[in-house]
C-alpha cells in the first residue's frame, strides 16, 4: 500500500528565509510524487512532480523538491519566502508498478505560515 | 489557461436528499477523478473514469455514490441520500493520459456540500 507523511502541521518562517515543508513515502519501488497548494477557499493546484531523472525538480512560482530515494522524502523547498507563499501544502504519491491505479494517496498537509 | 471547473461552489441539503455535483473537465482530458476534504482532514480519493465506465473507486465510494459523463464536457457525482457525514469539499480532477501514469492531476475549486 502506498502512503505520504507529512510529519509537521505547521511551519513559520520569516519572509525572504529559506523554506521546507517535509514529505516523506512509503512506495514499493520508485513512486510518482507530487505537490499541490491549496489558498483558502480555492482547490488544489499542481506545483511540481517527480517522475524520474534528476532528484531536484523544479516547479511552479519558485519551489522545487528534492526526491531523496534513501531517506524516502521529497522535501518542498524554496530559497527565499514570500508572505503569499501562506497556504496548506500537500505532499501526493502514486505507485507506478500498479498501472490500474490511478489514484493520488495524499498526506495530510502542512500549513505554511510566512511573517513579514 | 484550461482549468477544471465545479458548480455549484456550495450546496446545502438535508439529511436524505440526493445532490449532484458538477464539473467540467479540462477539454483534451480523459480520465476524470473526484475527491473529498472533510474539513481539517487529508484529500481521499473516491472514484477515477475512464472511457465511460469506472475505471477505480475507493471504499468510500459505496452503492450511495454513481458517477456520470452525460455529454462531451460535463462529469456528475450523484450522492442518492445524503447523510451528515457526507459533508466535505468535493474536489473533481482530471488528466491526460499518460501511459506510465505519470499524467498530472488538475483540480477544481471544489464545491463544498453541506448536509444538516
Amino acid at each position: 500500500a502506498q502512503s505520504v507523511a507529512q510529519p509537521e502541521d505547521q511551519v513559520n518562517v520569516a519572509e525572504g528565509n529559506p523554506l521546507t515543508v517535509k514529505c516523506t513515502y512509503s512506495v514499493s519501488g520508485n513512486p510518482y510524487l507530487f505537490w499541490y497548494v491549496q489558498y483558502p477557499n480555492r482547490g488544489l493546484q499542481f506545483l511540481l512532480k517527480y517522475i524520474t531523472g534528476d532528484n531536484l525538480v523544479k516547479g511552479s512560482y519558485g519551489f522545487e523538491a528534492e526526491f531523496n530515494k534513501s531517506q524516502t522524502s521529497f522535501h518542498l523547498k524554496k530559497p527565499s519566502a514570500l508572505v503569499s507563499d501562506s497556504a496548506l501544502y500537500f505532499c501526493a504519491v502514486r505507485d507506478p508498478r500498479d498501472t490500474g491505479r490511478r489514484a493520488l494517496t495524499f498526506g495530510s498537509g502542512t500549513r505554511l505560515q510566512v511573517q513579514p | 489557461e484550461p482549468e477544471v471547473t465545479q458548480t455549484p461552489s456550495h450546496q446545502v441539503t438535508q439529511m436524505g436528499q440526493e445532490v449532484i455535483l458538477r464539473c467540467v473537465p479540462i477539454s483534451n482530458h480523459l480520465y476524470f477523478y473526484w475527491y473529498r476534504q472533510i474539513l481539517g482532514q487529508k484529500v481521499e480519493f473516491l472514484v477515477s473514469f475512464y472511457n465511460n465506465e469506472i475505471s477505480e473507486k475507493s471504499e468510500i465510494f459505496d452503492d450511495q455514490f454513481s458517477v456520470e459523463r452525460p455529454d462531451g464536457s460535463n462529469f456528475t457525482l450523484k450522492i442518492r441520500s445524503t447523510k451528515l457525514e457526507d459533508s466535505a469539499m468535493y474536489f473533481c480532477a482530471s488528466s491526460d493520459r499518460s501511459g506510465r501514469g505519470s499524467d498530472t492531476q488538475y483540480f477544481g475549486p471544489g464545491t463544498r456540500l453541506t448536509v444538516l
